[in-house]
């Protein structure tokens, strides 16, 4: 069965510094697509970065960055220069199969320091 | 930008009352799907639907159903709320295809309470 661990329940970091949040996946296709949300405490879900299994470089968008390690079924979700306003929860979640159905891990929620 | 609207933020039921949570997206996408979100647990998929009138049910869907009549709308029952019941709602939309670019949009969410 297809599943998403995200292992860190809570992370914080100091305003201006980069942090990691973990997620390793666990499926038998060859052919998937791993995702990163931001849930801030007003509750939406803002998609923040993809990466595709066939993708040879790792996705980056703006201050986000994916590190995709395939063989150890990983995609930890890089932020820099981390700001007050990324205070917030984080999902990686994976695409499963057709109709672009996700699964999601538990998620992490990130305090940013002063 | 795509919209996904949830009829309400907060909701307050009592236990045995039928339910409704209503979604709307306005990007004309042909998938729609219902989570509920615990502390701890993540997003569980309770249903989803490819086309009007198509449901499929996801990990969670006992004691719900939903309703597709319109490609815009897409409407989550719970015919007799229970206090187990009570969770975050979060409806999405998403295109059709599955390209890099084509991920779920949600709206808001509804938190609600059954007591």
């Amino acid at each position: 069965a297809q599943k998403i661990t995200q292992t860190q329940p809570g992370m914080f970091v100091q305003e201006k510094e980069a942090v990691t949040l973990d997620c390793t996946y666990d499926t038998s296709d060859p052919s998937y697509g791993l995702f990163w949300y931001k849930q801030p405490s007003s509750g939406e879900m803002i998609f923040l970065i993809y990466q595709g299994s066939y993708d040879q470089q790792n996705a980056t968008e703006g201050r986000y960055s994916l590190n995709f390690q395939k063989a150890r079924k990983s995609a930890n979700l890089v932020i820099s220069a981390s700001q007050l306003g990324d205070s917030a929860m984080y999902f990686c979640a994976m695409r499963e199969g057709g109709y672009n159905k996700l699964i999601f891990g538990a998620g992490t929620r990130l305090a940013v320091h002063p | 930008d795509v919209k996904v609207t949830q009829s309400s933020r907060y909701l307050v039921k009592r236990t045995g009352e039928k339910v409704f949570l209503e979604c709307v997206q306005d990007m004309d996408h042909e998938n729609m799907f219902w989570y509920r979100q615990d502390p701890g647990l993540g997003l569980r998929l309770i249903y989803f639907s490819y086309d009007v009138k198509m449901k499929e049910k996801g990990d969670i869907p006992e004691g719900y159903s939903v309703s597709r009549e319109k490609k815009e709308r897409f409407s989550l029952i719970l015919e007799s709320a229970s206090t187990n019941q009570t969770s975050m709602y979060l409806c999405a939309s998403s295109p059709r295809t599955s390209g890099p670019t084509d991920t779920q949009y949600f709206g808001p969410g509804t938190r609600l309470t059954v007591l």
